[in-house]
This record gives structure tokens, C-alpha cells and sequence, in this order.
């Protein structure tokens, strides 16, 4: 079965630093991209970033770039986003995808559960 | 990026179909087949449930379909069921390594 499991949410003062992980099961994780995609509480999603099964391609929507790093080891079939100088706007759940193929996006399937980045004071 | 544009809400009687509207440029739904929809239930995860504008994964129902004209995009339901009252974003490629998704479709089953 595939599955995501997402973790390393938390609570993070503004200008904080956290990073997320996406531990995968169930399939060939090096074969496929991968994208981090964001809800924040009550609104809608939002994609984050997504990096190439090679892990030597990233792309990144304008409101993280400069700010957040996606990155996978695939020896450990993990994927990562560090996330650099965090804002209250950050503040969302945090998922984890599964793209088409080791160099196409194009869809997201499936997801992890999620997990949960507060930036507060 | 501009969020792409749901209705807010959708309802109907079960049984009967409903057709939830996503709305883009010609930069990105007009541009590209890279158009899918989600389904989310409250306090779970996305669930895909069209991708490429029409195509349906294995183990969704074929109640599920999706049809693209121009800048728009739209996701059909028929036969409404109880389960399918969720949350429904639609998704597109918008150039550049970019995605974009809409607003999200509140389906009610009343």
C-alpha cells in the first residue's frame, strides 16, 4: 500500500525555523516528484514547492522562495521542506504528495495526513 | 499566481448532478490538459479524484467526471450520494514548474 506520513509540525515564534519530513512506503520512492502543498486554517490549498525524483530539480511558489528548501534523500525514502524566517502567514497544515512521474508533477496522488505549522508569538 | 475561481457552494437533492465551474487564464487552464480535482472531507486529507481535465484514477467512481472549454474547467457529480458532500478544489498547471488551485467548492447533499 502506499503510504505518506508526514511529521514535524509544530509551534514556531515568527522568524523561526522548522523543517518537515515525509516518510514514503509502498512504492519506488525515486521514481516519482514530489510537492509539498499548504491549507491554512479554514482557506483553501496551496501549492509550496516540488522537487524532481532525482532531488536535482526544485520549483517553488513566490510566497516561500528564499524562504523554505525542499529536498528528499532517497535512501531513506524521505522528503523534506526546511522552512527559514517563518511568518504568521505560514501558518497552515503542511502535506505531502505524490506526483506523476520521476520528472512530471502533473497531479498530486495521494496525500500524507498532514501536519501542523503554527507561527506564533 | 491568482487562485483560480469556484463557485464558494453547490447544493442538491440526492440523485440528481451537480457541475462545479473552475475558472482560469489563458496561462493556465487555457494553456495546458494539466487540470485535477480533490476531494476533501473535513479534517482529512485531498483525495484525487480527476487528472489531465478528464481522466478518473482507479477506484473512483464513474459518477466523477471532468470537461474543459476554454479558460474553464468543470467537475461533474451525478447521481448525488451522501458521501460526496466534501470540499472540492480543482488544480492547474500554470507555466514556469507552477501550479495553481481554485478556491474550493463546498458541496452540500441536502
Amino acid at each position: 500500500e502506499v503510504q505518506l506520513l508526514d511529521s514535524g509540525g509544530g509551534l514556531v515564534q515568527p522568524g523561526g525555523s522548522l523543517r518537515l519530513s515525509c516518510a514514503a512506503s509502498g512504492f519506488t520512492f525515486n521514481n516519482y516528484a514530489m510537492t509539498w502543498v499548504r491549507q491554512a486554517p479554514g482557506k483553501g490549498l496551496e501549492w509550496v514547492s516540488s522537487i524532481t525524483g532525482s532531488g536535482y530539480i526544485t520549483f517553488y511558489a513566490d510566497s516561500v522562495k528564499g524562504r523554505f528548501t525542499i529536498s528528499r534523500d532517497n535512501a531513506k525514502n524521505t522528503l523534506y521542506l526546511q522552512m527559514f524566517n517563518l511568518r504568521g502567514e505560514d501558518t497552515a497544515m503542511y502535506y505531502c504528495a505524490r506526483g506523476k512521474s520521476k520528472e512530471a508533477v502533473d497531479w498530486f496522488d495521494p496525500w500524507g495526513q498532514g501536519t501542523l505549522v503554527t507561527v506564533s508569538s | 499566481q491568482s487562485a483560480l475561481t469556484q463557485p464558494a457552494s453547490v447544493s442538491e437533492s440526492p440523485g440528481q448532478s451537480i457541475t462545479i465551474s473552475c475558472t482560469g487564464t489563458s496561462s493556465d487552464v487555457g494553456a495546458y490538459n494539466f487540470v485535477s480535482w480533490y476531494q476533501q472531507h473535513p479534517g482529512k486529507a485531498p483525495k484525487l479524484m480527476i487528472y489531465d481535465v478528464n481522466e478518473r484514477p482507479s477506484g473512483v467512481s464513474y459518477r466523477f467526471s471532468g470537461f474543459k472549454s476554454g479558460n474553464t474547467a468543470s467537475l461533474t457529480i451525478s447521481g448525488l450520494q451522501a458521501e460526496d458532500e466534501a470540499d472540492y478544489y480543482c488544480c492547474s498547471y500554470a507555466g514556469g514548474s507552477t501550479w495553481v488551485f481554485g478556491g474550493g467548492t463546498k458541496v452540500t447533499v441536502l
